[in-house]
């Protein structure tokens, strides 16, 4: 158990809607990453949170936003949600903005 | 685009055997990482090496990095059956510590 929760476990939705993914970074922890697991895609990173601002952007969606909250819990907000959407949403937290990464079991996301 | 590209894709090994897997990439980096991740779970932090380092173990874990090859290896002794899991390297570079993941090697290891 790396420490860091990720909710829901699952999501199946249909397209054209929005959802939200919630990550709890480990204790301490004032960085936390989002990142997209897909078959053809691969691991890809999407977007950086430091201690409540944005740090670094990848290959993040217009469609896709995100904060970090003053607890450092951290929300994924993916609208307008398409096919090519379904994928595996991880969330990973460390104890500075670089270094060692902590991730959580992921959320799985399936858009019908 | 993935900055590290591992090698083989896939191996296939018994139980007590060595596995050697390998990350090349393209450009100077800062650090080199390697994660495993067990089927549709997280990734887990295995070693971290930075630029200026040439080896580093750990428990069963071996891995090397040869800045003027821009490779890395990872080596796993005695190969067990809870080993099964897919590999990945992850290098950061430049002015940015956000690592930037390969494919992945999918590691099997036979009872």
């Amino acid at each position: 158990d790396s420490g860091v929760t990720q909710t829901p476990k699952h999501l199946i939705t249909a397209t054209g809607q929005r959802v939200t993914l919630r990550c709890s970074p480990r204790s301490g922890d004032l960085s936390v990453y989002w990142y997209q697991q897909s078959l053809d895609q691969g691991l890809q990173f999407l977007i950086q949170y430091y201690n409540g601002e944005e740090r670094a952007k990848g290959n993040i969606l217009e469609r896709f936003s995100a904060q970090q909250f003053p607890d450092l819990h951290s929300e994924l907000n993916l609208s307008s949600l398409e096919l090519g959407d379904s994928a595996l949403y991880f969330c990973a937290s460390s104890v500075r903005d670089i270094g060692e990464q902590y991730f959580g079991p992921g959320t799985r996301l399936t858009v019908t | 685009s993935q900055q590290g590209e591992e090698d083989p894709q896939a191996l296939s090994i018994q139980e007590g055997e060595n596995a050697t897997m390998n990350c090349s990439y393209k450009t100077s980096i800062n650090n080199l990482q390697w994660y495993r991740q067990n089927s549709g779970r997280g990734l887990v932090h295995l070693i971290l090496i930075r630029s200026n380092e040439r080896e580093k173990h750990s428990g069963r874990l071996r891995v090397t990095l040869d800045t003027s090859k821009k490779s890395s290896s990872l080596l796993i002794t005695a190969s067990r059956a809870a080993d099964t899991a897919s590999y990945f390297c992850a290098t950061d570079r430049g002015g940015s510590y956000i690592p930037t993941f390969g494919r992945g090697t999918s590691l099997i290891v036979h009872p």
